[in-house]
């Protein structure tokens, strides 16, 4: 079946750092979507991104959609203690489709 | 503008019972996803509705079932507790037309 892989796995960054982790596939999906969880909450929606190539931020946040389909990557500029949490990619075909989530990568801030 | 919300927060069931789980989807949106999350892994696919009826599911057994109300509002239902059913369930809303989801907080389930 479907499945994603995200790399790192967990990182462990200094406050102020840039951060960067990405998604693969084996399959193509049509749109990625990013979402960051805290314990015990749902999962926020950071950013979604459905062409290929695109390029979409939302504050310091900026991530792209893989020119194959088959990636996607998130960038966290300037860290902060507050972007602590789990990072998850998600993706589908369309929107009929059922979304699949990665693994997550958990981040750590240092202060 | 609610969001999506979830009731109850918690519960804890003993195994071979029966749960009710409930979603109310963030106003505007036609479609809900539910899913259950095991600590440290990602979210898993359950099943989605949409007009009432389900239109997508992962890979449950027939002993998760839903339904989706004319408002839109969703119940997930599970027969015959197994301690392995113990997670996170988390319920999330879309728009037919488009792929993005929008969580809810989540009922923690624990089955003893």
């Amino acid at each position: 079946g479907q499945q994603l892989n995200q790399s790192p796995q967990s990182m462990f960054i200094q406050e102020g750092e840039d951060v960067s982790m990405n998604c693969t596939s084996s399959s193509i999906f049509n749109t990625w979507l990013w979402y960051k969880q805290d314990p015990g909450e749902g999962p926020v929606l950071l950013i979604a991104l459905y062409k290929a190539g695109e390029l979409t931020s939302n504050g310091r946040l900026t991530a792209q959609f893989g020119i194959t389909r088959k990636d996607s990557f998130l960038n966290i500029s300037a860290s902060i203690p507050s972007d602590v949490g789990i990072y998850f990619c998600a993706g589908l075909g369309t929107s009929y489709d059922k979304v699949i989530f990665g693994p997550g990568t958990s981040l750590s801030v240092i202060p | 503008d609610a969001g999506v919300t979830q009731s109850p927060t918690h519960l804890i069931k003993t195994r071979g019972q029966q749960v009710t789980l409930r979603c109310s989807p963030k106003s505007g949106h036609d479609t809900v996803s539910w899913y259950q999350q095991a600590l440290g892994q990602g979210p898993q696919f359950i099943f989605q509705y949409y007009e009432e009826e389900e239109r997508q599911r992962g890979n449950f057994p027939d002993r998760f079932s839903g339904h989706q109300f004319p408002n839109y509002s969703s119940e997930l239902n599970v027969n015959a507790l197994l301690l392995g059913d113990s997670a996170l369930y988390l319920c999330a809303s879309s728009l037919v037309s488009r792929g993005e989801q929008y969580f809810g907080p989540g009922t923690r389930l624990t089955v003893t």
